[in-house]
């Protein structure tokens, strides 16, 4: 059983550019949320991905946009990136459908891609 | 969301357990303790969470305060392998929907 992933692995990029990085979730899982944790902080949220829908959004702007397909595997894009976008991105999947507030809602999390910008 | 409060760095010697205290003052009444640890540049893992009871796996035991404003998590033998930053973080509901916010964590060494 696949647990979740993500791609590219390493990504470098020049300020101005735009990214997209890849999730599959764990099998059997339907949400997906995406965090960035810059170096030695903890995973800031992003968003969440529902029914193909932004469903929750943490405090980042409009640069930052993402999808999620009908296999549940979702997109994050940025746009116009900035140095201050170079962090590592974590997608983390869960089985929710409409009771995400149950006691067995675990995030799995992926590897991560670690994104530079120069 | 209610924020947590860990310290930054505890040292374990490798065999004994490791006690690692979380603050969580204004949590809520409906709201989870989660505890997750991140080795090195590897994505979070799940460790266990609760709400007021005490929990055990197999990785770790859970013990939560009566008032709830406070919990530890116990790794009863550590071993080296268990060198990572663990975070405390508290399930909020936003709209029926979750959101995780993570603190920056203890760093926990075991030492040889």
């Amino acid at each position: 059983d696949a647990g979740v992933t993500q791609s590219p692995t390493h990504l470098i990029k020049t300020r101005g550019q735009q990214v997209t990085l890849r999730c599959s979730p764990k099998s059997g899982h339907d949400t997906v949320s995406w965090y960035q944790q810059a170096l030695g902080q903890g995973p800031q949220f992003i968003f969440q991905y529902y029914e193909e829908e932004e469903r929750q959004r943490g405090n980042f702007p409009d640069r930052f946009s993402g999808h999620q397909f009908p296999n549940y595997s979702s997109e994050l894009n940025v746009n116009a990136l900035l140095l201050g976008d170079s962090a590592l991105y974590l997608c983390a999947s869960s089985l929710a459908g409409g009771l995400l507030s149950s006691p067995t809602y675990e995030q799995y999390f992926g590897p991560g891609t670690r994104l530079t910008v120069t | 969301d209610a924020k947590t409060t860990q310290p930054p760095s505890m040292d374990c010697a490798e065999g004994r357990a490791a006690n690692l205290p979380c603050n969580h003052s204004t949590i809520s009444g409906n709201e989870y303790v989660y505890w997750y640890r991140q080795i090195h540049s590897q994505g979070p893992q799940y460790i266990i969470h609760g709400l007021k009871n005490n929990e055990t796996n197999e990785m770790a035991s859970l013990i939560i305060t009566e008032d709830r404003k406070s919990s530890t998590l116990i790794l009863p033998h550590a071993t080296l392998r268990d060198t990572a930053v663990y975070y405390c973080i508290v399930r909020a509901t936003v709209g029926g929907y979750q959101k995780v916010t993570f603190g920056t964590g203890t760093k926990l060494q075991v030492i040889p």
